[in-house]
């Protein structure tokens, strides 16, 4: 398996611009969460899917950001615009239900100048 | 109520010693405590976890002590390795709800 697999690795943008991050979870696994890391916040929750539905977005900082899970197989977490106090590792993993153990991705590295 | 506290931040420890990091709850509905490891450049991974119903689970050289009463829980290194360098991360979950993550410790160990 090639466990969670995360796009882009880094991403450079402009403050205003809009980002797009991509994952595609784990053949199989139901449950798909998007986490952001920063040093000073840790990992947080942006928000996290159950069979490609919604079910926690409390974690998500403002209206710039969004997230879709089209189907069982790809999500997006968009940001538009983007501020330089976005700039954060994003992470995305799943899950065989959302009690088991998460299996994150790689990360993207974004920088928001 | 809903916060891990962890500490220390960062650690530092010699080869072959023991490295200890410490989280504390509070809130007591907890029932799933997990250690995640991370790597640079990589996403967290699961190391080990615990339910309140034990007071310690072993793993090789890695593990966690468990106080209840004390709403404090903590994972132990033995024989500190440099490959064991990470940020370790303790978590806690209620049922089916989310995990909540400590902000994380970085541990280096010296060769």
């Amino acid at each position: 398996d090639a466990g969670v697999i995360q796009s882009p690795r880094h991403e450079v943008t402009e403050m205003g611009q809009e980002v797009t991050l991509r994952c595609k979870p784990i053949s199989g696994h139901n449950s798909l969460f998007w986490y952001r890391q920063t040093m000073m916040r840790g990992l947080e929750l942006l928000i996290y899917f159950n069979n490609n539905v919604p079910i926690d977005d409390s974690g998500m900082p403002e209206d710039r950001f969004s997230a879709k899970m089209p189907n069982a197989s790809f999500s997006t977490l968009k940001i538009q615009p983007s501020e330089p106090r976005d700039s954060a590792v994003y992470f995305c993993a799943s899950s065989l239900g959302a009690r088991a153990k998460l299996f994150f991705g790689s990360g993207t590295q974004l920088s928001v100048l | 109520q809903q916060q891990v506290k962890q500490s220390p931040q960062s650690l530092i420890v010699q080869k072959g010693g023991i490295s200890i990091i410490n989280c504390a709850y509070e809130n007591t509905a907890f029932d799933y405590f997990p250690w995640y490891q991370q790597f640079p450049g990589k996403g967290p991974a699961l190391l080990i976890a615990i339910r309140p119903d034990v007071s310690e689970k072993k793993e090789g050289r890695f593990t966690i002590s468990f106080n209840k009463s004390a709403k404090q829980f903590s994972l132990h290194i033995m024989d500190s390795q440099p490959g064991d360098s990470a940020t370790y991360f303790c978590a806690a979950r209620k049922g089916d709800d989310k995990i909540i993550f400590g902000k994380g410790t970085r541990l280096h160990i010296l060769p």
